[in-house]
């Protein structure tokens, strides 16, 4: 079983604030790793997937990036918003192999 | 609308009892699976399929079987021979490979009476 680390554990920010959080994986063998939203009552939503190393994606105020050698993925929310609080999961795939999970990031915004 | 939806919602388990969890999608995806999670832990991986007729074990698979004889449904059953089945069930599908940003649906939490 692969090791997908994500810290911190848990966050609360003030509405406006900007924060980030870490996805850590194994440099060796990468595929592909992604960025999914898990919102209390609903199914997670894919954020992003990400590719090559020095990969930036951003959609508004949510932006990520990917370091393959160095096996880690950044989350950044700028101008944090209540509608953001969520838990934040990361999941590596290397080569053919399925996918693993990270233990998530739980994100609480407090207005 | 295309999705993924998962029945029911709540299920009971008695002890010595098999249940069996529904997973249909009608998003054309040939990729299913079946995610456990428990407090504290990530998204754990039981089976997962990439056709029909063919599935794999992940990585908690004992106590577990499913089937994939149509590209929609991946049915799970949880066996008496799960002695901790206790958790939120996640079904998931993709496109093609794993590897493939995946759709989840709204998860079944089954409880033991």
């Amino acid at each position: 079983i692969l090791n997908v680390e994500q810290s911190p554990q848990s966050l609360h920010v003030q509405e406006g604030d900007s924060t980030n959080f870490t996805c850590s994986f194994p440099s060796s063998n990468f595929y592909a790793l992604h960025w999914y939203r898990w919102e209390t009552a609903k199914s997670p939503e894919a954020l992003f997937v990400m590719t090559l190393n020095g990969d930036e994606k951003k959609k508004g105020r949510i932006s990520a990036t990917l370091n393959t050698k160095e096996g880690y993925s950044y989350l950044y929310i700028k101008g944090s918003q209540p509608e953001d609080s969520a838990t934040y999961l990361c999941a590596f795939s290397g080569g053919y192999q399925k996918v693993t999970f990270g233990t998530g990031t739980k994100l609480q915004v407090i207005p | 609308d295309g999705g993924i939806t998962q029945s029911p919602k709540y299920l009971f388990r008695k002890e010595g009892q098999n249940v069996t969890l529904s997973c249909e999608q009608n998003l054309n995806h040939d990729a299913m699976y079946w995610y456990r999670q428990d407090p504290g832990q990530g998204l754990r991986l039981i089976y997962y399929s990439q056709i029909v007729n063919d599935f794999q074990k992940g990585d908690i698979a004992e106590g577990y079987s499913v089937s994939r004889e149509k590209k929609e449904s991946f049915p799970l059953t949880v066996t008496s021979a799960q002695k901790n089945p206790t958790a939120f069930y996640l079904c998931a599908s993709s496109i093609g490979p794993s590897q493939e940003t995946q759709y989840f649906g709204p998860g079944t939490r089954l409880l033991v009476l």
